[in-house]
């Protein structure tokens, strides 16, 4: 069974701080990952994704990630109020496999940014 | 507009009865999901397709059935047989392997 862990939260930040939201997962021969916001009620919007080890900025939004470590981690800098939101992990499967294409989601983390 | 759009948006469901949520979308992708979200949780994967004609289980199938009859399009019956159908549902369509992204999503309630 393949899996995808996300630290449990909730996470709480003032305003103005860096938010670190962080996902282990199982399938070594995951090759995409990707970050979904989700506000109460709503679906989810994707926010970042990442296909190759190191960082990735978008914005106020980092994306880090290290395969031998299993490990991805999303950074949002200078967080604001409207950033409070279910953040949610995906981990593509093993492109070699039959499952690819199919993501894997983490349970979610809640943020909450507090003026 | 480009997008994925479902309905209804509410749906309410009397005990033994088959209900079929709609998912369409015109991005032109050839893959297709259908996902359910129970409050507090993730995503779970139910069926997912492709191409068209061709679909998989996912790893919550059953008491749910799909179709894949034309690329636009991928259904989803929630039949009798799911014993907690309430949920909410969600169908994200991609490019095969890369980007999925969602649509509003319908919320099922079981009366």
């Amino acid at each position: 069974q393949k899996e995808v862990e996300q630290n449990s939260g909730p996470l709480s930040v003032p305003e103005g701080a860096i938010a670190s939201l962080n996902c282990t997962y199982s399938d070594r021969g995951s090759q995409s990952f990707f970050w979904y916001r989700q506000y109460s009620g709503k679906s989810p919007e994707l926010i970042m994704f990442i296909y190759s080890n190191g960082d990735k900025e978008d914005g106020r939004f980092t994306a880090q990630l290290n395969k031998a470590s299993q490990y991805v981690s999303l950074l949002i800098r200078d967080s604001q109020p409207s950033d409070s939101a279910t953040y949610l992990c995906a981990v593509n499967g093993d492109a070699g496999g039959t499952s690819y294409g199919k993501l894997t989601f983490g349970q979610g983390t809640i943020l909450t940014v507090h003026p | 507009d480009g997008g994925i759009t479902q309905s209804p948006k509410y749906l309410f469901r009397k005990e033994g009865q088959n209900v079929t949520l709609s998912c369409e979308q015109n991005l032109n992708h050839d893959a297709m999901y259908w996902y359910r979200q129970d409050p507090g949780q993730g995503l779970r994967l139910i069926y997912y397709s492709q191409i068209v004609n061709d679909f998989q289980k996912g790893d919550i199938a059953e008491g749910y059935s799909v179709s894949r009859e034309k690329k636009e399009s991928f259904p989803l019956t929630v039949t009798s047989a799911q014993k907690n159908p309430t949920a909410f549902y969600l169908c994200a369509s991609s490019i095969r392997g890369r980007k999925q992204f969602f649509g509003p999503g319908t919320r099922l309630t079981v009366l």
